[in-house]
């Protein structure tokens, strides 16, 4: 069964600093998707970056950039020039089948210091 | 108007009560999502819906109960609950099964406490 582990259940970052959020994941397929999403406090779940597994250039979305190793099943979150609305608890998440399936790791809280 | 609306966003209800959670999406959607998030814990997927089918029901306890009336509306039916059922529960929304990007849009979140 495939899993996700976050280790780090909180992080805390300066704002305008960097910061790196570690996701790790266990799976014997070899074409899936990983995710990045960011729940802020009481607000929606919204997705911040996405990666297929096939591409081997790492995915980049503004200040939001991954670095996916697969031969070690590691999938981190960089964010750059942190913002105190980047505060929230964020989750990494797999899916491999059609059924569109996500399964989610613990979460990770940032915390950004002003 | 979000998108993917869930009501109430808060509740409060004692073992032997009724109740249920609402989720609404006004995307067009048709595949939608029941996830469970409790604290310090990974999200849980409990059911999945397309086209008003129940695909998927992850050894959810039978006092859960999902009903899907129509592809926009989705209903999570709450009996004889316990009080480590108090979670937040996220209702989710997909343009179809196997959406290619893999995206979900998610709701608010309902929290209920069970005493």
């Amino acid at each position: 069964a495939q899993t996700v582990t976050q280790s780090q259940p909180e992080m805390s970052v300066q704002e305008a600093e960097t910061v790196t959020l570690s996701c790790t994941y266990d799976t014997s397929e070899s074409d899936y998707y990983l995710f990045w999403y960011k729940q802020p406090p009481s607000r929606q779940m919204i997705l911040v970056i996405r990666q297929e597994a096939y591409k081997q250039q790492n995915a980049t979305e503004n200040r939001f950039s991954v670095n996916f190793q697969k031969a070690a099943k590691s999938f981190s979150l960089k964010i750059s020039d942190s913002q105190l609305g980047d505060a929230a608890m964020y989750f990494c998440a797999y899916r491999t089948d059609n059924t569109g399936k996500l399964i989610f790791g613990q979460g990770t809280t940032l915390q950004v210091k002003p | 108007e979000t998108g993917v609306t869930q009501t109430p966003r808060h509740l409060v209800m004692g073992m032997t009560n009724k109740k249920s959670l609402k989720c609404e999406q006004h995307l067009g959607h048709n595949a939608m999502y029941w996830y469970k998030q409790s604290a310090k814990k990974p999200l849980e997927l409990m059911f999945v819906y397309s086209l008003e089918e129940r695909v998927e029901n992850n050894s959810v306890p039978s006092r859960f109960s999902p009903e899907c009336p129509n592809s926009s509306h989705l209903f999570l039916h709450l009996h004889t609950l316990q009080p480590e059922d108090s979670a937040l529960y996220l209702c989710a929304s997909s343009p179809q099964l196997g959406y290619e990007t893999g995206e979900l849009f998610f709701g608010e979140g309902s929290r209920l406490t069970v005493l």
